[in-house]
């Protein structure tokens, strides 16, 4: 069965540092997404993405935050200047079309920024 | 911002009986809405959605029912089993709203054999 997959599963990382979290949708899916989970806090939505662009963006997704599809298969988050408060569990998530559509998520990257 | 909301933290039931979780809504322009199941250090599984049109979906074990003049939905779980226990998150979109989910905190879900 076809799944998302995340790399690494654990980023330790110094505040202000940039870190890139790394995606591989599945592959017939067209959108792609962008989620954070706080320790003991709700998934919340950060980004989407299609057709080489973002769709939407959160209030959380400011400027030290971008994402790229680099090639036919990876989908990546930068974070360019980390802080303490980026502490979270990151997942990716791809859906095959938009609307009324699932959303599959991966397993995570927990990021830790010391 | 308590859009999607799950009052319940966790809940417990034994084994072969009915599991019921509970979602309340107060955006009325959500119109999809989903169930997640989610185990320690992975990410969220689909488990079953359903659209604004429709009242029931059902898929198995997992059933969905959506009262939209309450905005309120539910999952039976039934008979639930004890790989049943998780933490279930509820998540709704909007049409138009990019394929965004809003999620509730989750319930977390215990089955005693």
């Amino acid at each position: 069965e076809p799944e998302v997959t995340q790399t690494p599963s654990h980023q330790v990382t110094q505040m202000g540092q940039e870190v890139i979290l790394r995606c591989v949708p599945i592959s017939n899916h067209l959108y792609f997404y962008w989620y954070r989970q706080i320790l003991g806090q709700k998934v919340e939505f950060l980004v989407s993405f299609y057709n080489n662009e973002i769709s939407e963006k959160s209030e959380i997704f400011d400027d030290q935050f971008s994402v790229e599809r680099p090639d036919g298969s990876n989908f990546t988050l930068k974070i360019r200047s980390t802080k303490l408060e980026d502490s979270a569990m990151y997942f990716c998530a791809s859906s095959r079309t938009g609307d009324y559509n699932e959303q599959f998520f991966g397993p995570g990257t927990r990021l830790t920024v010391l | 911002d308590q859009q999607v909301k799950q009052n319940s933290p966790s809940l417990s039931v034994q084994e072969g009986r009915i599991s019921i979780l509970n979602c309340d809504y107060t955006n009325s322009m959500f119109d999809y809405f989903l169930w997640y199941k989610k185990y320690p250090a992975e990410g969220p599984t689909f488990l079953i959605s359903i659209s604004s049109i429709k009242d029931k979906n059902e898929d198995g074990r997992f059933t969905v029912f959506l009262n939209k003049s309450a905005k309120h939905l539910s999952l039976h779980i039934v008979p639930s089993q004890p790989g049943d226990s998780a933490v279930y998150f509820c998540a709704a979109s909007a049409i138009g709203g990019a394929q965004k989910l809003v999620f509730g905190q989750g319930t977390r879900l215990t089955i005693n054999p």
